[in-house]
């Protein structure tokens, strides 16, 4: 099946830093979408990504759609307290499914 | 816009009863919605698609007869989880499709399952 390669699976970092993610695939897609869940919470849309190249910002985050439609990337400048959580890259398979990356969990040191 | 909700929000229930979980789209009709699961630290993976007026579409591994799906208005999908055992216990969420744009998934808050 479809699958995504996201990376780190952990991160620990220290207030005012700067935090970058990426994930992976094997196949092309036309859309990458990054989220963001926290504890006890369903995953809340942050970025949708729909052209190859394509850099898009929202905020203190920013991300891109790989030229090669096999890759995206999620750059959060300025950690602060309120950007812990598990975030996960996904894109649009067969039948509008949505496949997610492992996840990435940020942890952050004030 | 294009918030979805989920009830219960957490569940505890003894082994063998079914459980009922909804998931409403409260600002938009939604023809498509999904259900996923979620066990601790782990990712989403999805369990089935709902779809209005016909039967649902389960994903491999997915036992159609314990889990229950009903899409029976553009804003309401229930999973029911029949004859739950512990095994069952886990994080299930919902998503709407909305359909226009881009067909963008949004997620309800999720439901805990706690089976005793």
């Amino acid at each position: 099946g479809q699958q995504l390669n996201q990376s780190p699976q952990s991160m620990f970092i220290q207030e005012g830093e700067d935090v970058s993610m990426n994930c992976t695939s094997s196949s092309i897609f036309n859309t990458w979408l990054w989220y963001k869940q926290e504890p006890g919470e369903g995953p809340v849309l942050l970025i949708a990504l729909y052209k190859a190249g394509e850099l898009t910002s929202n905020g203190r985050l920013t991300a891109q759609f790989g030229i090669t439609r096999k890759d995206s990337f999620l750059n959060i400048s300025a950690s602060i307290p309120s950007d812990v959580g598990i975030y996960f890259c996904a894109v649009t398979g067969g039948a509008q499914k949505l496949v997610f990356g492992q996840g990435t969990r940020l942890t952050i040191n004030p | 816009g294009a918030v979805v909700s989920q009830h219960p929000s957490w569940v505890i229930c003894k082994s063998g009863t079914s459980v009922k979980i909804e998931c409403r789209s409260l600002d938009f009709q939604a023809t498509t919605m999904f259900w996923y699961r979620q066990f601790p630290k782990q990712s989403l993976m999805l369990m089935a698609t709902s779809n209005e007026g016909s039967k649902a579409t389960y994903e491999q591994g997915v036992e159609k007869d314990k889990f229950l799906i009903n899409h029976a208005s553009l804003t309401l999908s229930t999973l029911t989880v029949t004859s739950a055992h512990p095994e069952d216990s886990s994080f299930y969420i919902c998503s709407a499709r909305v359909p226009r744009g881009y067909n963008e998934q949004f997620f309800g808050p999720g439901t805990r399952l706690t089976v005793l």
